[in-house]
This record gives structure tokens, sequence and C-alpha cells, in this order.
């Protein structure tokens, strides 16, 4: 089946670096990429549709020069948090459809990458 | 926009007896629904997804839910509980192609054996 792989898994850096969190499809192509954040305990909270070869669109309330988004490819998008700090602690889960599937076919979710800013 | 309600923050049953998992659902048009588990630290596991056609859908580990329109809800069902169903359980609406899935805030269910 759908295999959506996310890299790292878990994440630990100091408070102003950047963190870059991958999500590749591996057995299809993505030509939509969606970016979730998860608070414990929480649902989760769509921050942006990742669009191949074209800009991101981000949701109400998203820093889109915090959170850059970049899908190069048809199998890649990359979420890259700049300046990190703690708050922006928390478990990023990303989502992929398959470009040969329409309608309301399911999405292939990532093991998620948890972000922890010291 | 659409959106969904989880009415249950937790839910526990013994193992062996049935469970239900709330869900209600609002939205302006004819809504996609869908289950998803989550275990610690993971991504979400699909379990299963409303169409259109039989308002009972079965989907993966023995888990059903049934379509109500009249009622908005898609409430998730399992005849008997198992220890390792213990997770964290999403409701998610949508209109046509997932573009704008709008997730429920979860329902940790503990099955305790």
């Amino acid at each position: 089946g759908a295999v959506v792989s996310q890299h790292p898994s878990w994440v630990i850096c100091k408070s102003g670096t950047s963190v870059k969190i991958e999500c590749r499809s591996l057995d299809f192509q993505a030509t939509t990429m969606f970016w979730y954040r998860q608070f414990p305990k929480q649902s989760l909270m769509l921050m942006a549709t990742s669009n191949e070869g074209s800009k991101a669109t981000y949701e109400q309330g998203v820093e889109k020069d915090k959170f850059l988004i970049n899908h190069a490819s048809l199998t890649l998008s990359t979420l890259t948090v700049t300046s990190a700090h703690p708050e922006d602690s928390s478990f990023y889960i990303c989502s992929a459809r398959d470009r040969y599937l329409s309608g309301a076919n399911v999405l292939t979710f990532g093991a998620g990458s948890r972000l922890t800013v010291l | 926009a659409q959106s969904v309600a989880q009415p249950e923050d937790q839910v526990n049953v013994a193992e062996g007896n049935p469970l239900t998992v709330k869900c209600t659902y609002s939205v302006s048009g004819n809504p996609y629904l869908f289950w998803y588990v989550q275990y610690p630290n993971r991504g979400l596991q699909f379990l299963l997804k409303y169409i259109t056609g039989d308002n009972l859908v079965k989907g993966s580990y023995g888990f059903e839910a049934e379509f109500n329109k009249s009622q908005t809800s898609f409430h998730l069902k399992k005849p008997s509980a198992l220890v390792s169903d213990s997770a964290l359980y999403f409701c998610a609406v949508s209109l046509y192609n997932n573009n704008d899935m709008r997730f429920g805030a979860g329902t940790r269910l503990t099955v305790k054996p």
C-alpha cells in the first residue's frame, strides 16, 4: 500500500536555529501534500497545503516566513521551521494524496516528526 | 466551512464489550467522512470512510461506522473491544477532494482487560 515517510522522527534543536523536516511518498506520486501540527492531547491543525511546483497555501494564522514549505518534486515536500523557538515545539505530521486518484480518496499520513526546541 | 465534533475526550470500555466513539459533523453539502486511529508518537492510520452508498461502512480491524444524515453523525463502533484498540481516534470530514480535511479533537479510547 501507499507509504509516506517522514524524517527525522525526533529532532531537538537550540532556540534560534532552523530545522528541516522531510515528507516523502515512497511508492506513489503526490502533487499535493499537507502539513499538520499537533499539540499534546489536541487534534491536528492544518498548517498548509503543499503543491508540487508552486507556492504552498497557508492556513490563516500560520506564518509562511517561519514555516517554509518546498515541494520540489512529486515525491518530496519539506517543512523548514526557521529561527525556531520553544513555542514551536510540537508534533508535525504530513500527508500525501496520490496524483492519480481523484475525488475523496484517502490521504496517506507520515509517522510524524517531534520537534523540541530548547 | 465544515467541522467535526467529538463530544467525548475519553471512552473507557472493558475488553470484549462493544465500543462506540461518537462523531457529529457540520457541512454545507455532501460530506465525506473518515475515521483515523493514532498510536503514541505515530501518524494517523486510516480505518474507514463514507463517501456514498450504504450507510454502514466496514473498515479495518473490525471497526465499522454508521452514517446518519438526519442526526449528522458518523459514530465509530466495534462489537467486541480489544486491549490493543486502546489509542486516540479522530473523526474527519472533507468536501470532495480532501484539500480541506477537518479533524475532530480526538477521543482517547482505553480498553481494560
